[in-house]
């Protein structure tokens, strides 16, 4: 069974300031792997997809990298602002179904 | 275009009552998923629907859970009896995958989610 991992839970940084968040993941068996944004009392909003033969992907401030070796991944923030603080999601997809991390809660201070 | 949308956004029942959840995919989705985000607990698959059927309802927790979907479009999950554990936000997801390739990776858009109370 896919187990997904994200640290920390949570992290305050303050704004200007570049980020990295964590994804570990059990199984590498993977098809791809996506990167999602939580607001408060909101849904999910894919920011990033990485297949998995792939090894990368980059949005504006945002990269998200993937390691099947390793079972890794990391989201990468650069420049963080205020408008940044949300819950990011990790999810891993075996076909249609996607596992998720628990997440991490970014709190980024004006 | 209309993304996905969930209503009611909050219900709170009482114990041993029934509920029902609708989900609105983007127009022209043919999958669509439900998924369970409890407190303190990651977000949990609970069925997958292409077309209007269901090749997985792995997640479905128990028989007091059920889903359907109608003219390929909108979703009902129907809990019976709910149970205090219920409460959680309900989120439905749609995407354009046709679930014919296991390379199908098509990015799932989620609505807003409907909070479930069970007192």
């Amino acid at each position: 069974k896919q187990e997904v991992t994200q640290i920390p839970a949570a992290l305050s940084v303050p704004e200007g300031e570049n980020l990295v968040l964590n994804c570990s993941f059990t199984d590498s068996a993977i098809y791809n792997l996506q990167w999602f944004r939580q607001d408060p009392g909101k849904g999910l909003t894919s920011l990033l997809l990485i297949q998995s033969s792939q090894r990368e992907q980059t949005s504006g401030r945002l990269n998200a990298s993937l390691d099947k070796s390793s079972g890794r991944s990391t989201l990468y923030i650069a420049a963080s602002q205020p408008g940044d603080s949300a819950t990011y999601l990790c999810a891993l997809s075996r076909r249609y179904q996607l596992t998720f991390g628990k997440g991490t809660k970014l709190s980024v201070i004006p | 275009g209309a993304g996905v949308s969930q209503s009611p956004s909050n219900k709170v029942t009482e114990k041993g009552k029934d509920v029902e959840l609708r989900c609105d995919p983007i127009s022209g989705h043919t999958a669509l998923y439900w998924y369970r985000q409890s407190l303190g607990q990651g977000l949990e698959f609970l069925i997958y629907f292409q077309g209007n059927s269901a090749p997985d309802k792995s997640g479905l927790p128990s028989d007091r859970f059920s889903a359907e979907r109608t003219g390929g479009s909108v979703s009902t999950l129907t809990i019976q009896r709910t149970q205090q554990e219920d409460s959680a936000v309900y989120l439905c997801a749609s995407s354009s995958s046709t679930g014919g390739s296991i390379l199908a990776t098509d990015t799932q858009y989620f609505g807003p989610g409907t909070r479930l109370t069970v007192l």
